[in-house]
């Protein structure tokens, strides 16, 4: 069954560049699309990254994502860090099977 | 704008039912497929079910097999998810999510959110 590996937390200063990666289990990544979910504390996920690299309308540029299949993991970086990204990032895909995996989730601290 | 608004949570007691229902508006609810997501306090996010956009096929977790059913009225635009024989591991906040698959079955990616209700199973 395929599962998806999140680092638990990662942390950056205003300005700079994080990558958040998201591993997975079993496969290929890239056999199906993934998706990322950025979720405030106290509100509900918002889509940020979906089918591995198209912004939802609305997301800025400073969010991107990708693929690297040597390593079989998905990326999700934020480049010029602020405070309003300080959030839970989650990656999502599925399997031939209809089931929908998300990762664990990596809290972002914004120094 | 897409709205959706999620209701029925409460306090159930273990091996007890209740109906959670999901508000749509501001799309064509009848043209896309509707999945639920759940998060117990304090932890990641678990995707629960989903139907199609017509209502004629639904999928479940797991977790959930046998005891849950989603199922959908378009002419109403809600959805709803039936918590039979519910579990103290259920309690979580429950999400009605839309899937951009217009008129296909599903894509399994979730591009709007409600705000959740929250489900507590306590004796």
């Amino acid at each position: 069954n395929l599962m998806l590996t999140q680092p638990h937390s990662v942390s950056g200063s205003p300005g700079e560049t994080i990558t958040i990666s998201c591993t997975g289990s079993s496969g290929s990544i890239a056999s199906n699309y993934v998706q990322w979910y950025q979720q405030r504390p106290g509100s509900a996920p918002t889509s940020v990254v979906r089918q591995d690299n198209q912004r939802p309308s609305g997301v800025p540029d400073r969010f991107s994502g990708s693929i690297d299949t040597s390593s079989n993991s998905a990326s999700l970086t934020i480049s010029g860090l602020k405070p309003e990204d300080e959030a839970d990032y989650y990656c999502q895909s599925y399997d031939a099977t209809t089931r929908v995996v998300f990762g664990g989730g990596t809290r972002l601290t914004v120094l | 704008q897409v709205h959706l608004v999620e209701s029925g949570g409460g306090v159930v007691q273990p091996g007890r039912s209740l109906r959670l229902s999901c508000a749509a508006s501001g799309f064509t609810f009848s043209a896309y497929p509707m999945h639920w997501v759940r998060q117990a306090p304090g932890k990641g996010l678990e995707w629960v079910a989903v139907v199609s956009s017509d209502g004629r096929t639904e999928y479940y977790a797991d977790s959930v097999k046998g005891r849950f059913t989603i199922s959908r009225d378009n002419s109403k635009s809600t959805l709803y998810l039936q918590v039979n024989t519910p579990r103290p591991e259920d309690t979580a906040v429950y999400y009605c999510v839309r899937d951009p698959g217009v008129r296909s079955e599903w894509l399994l990616i979730f591009d709007y959110w409600g705000q959740g209700t929250l489900v507590t199973v306590s004796s």
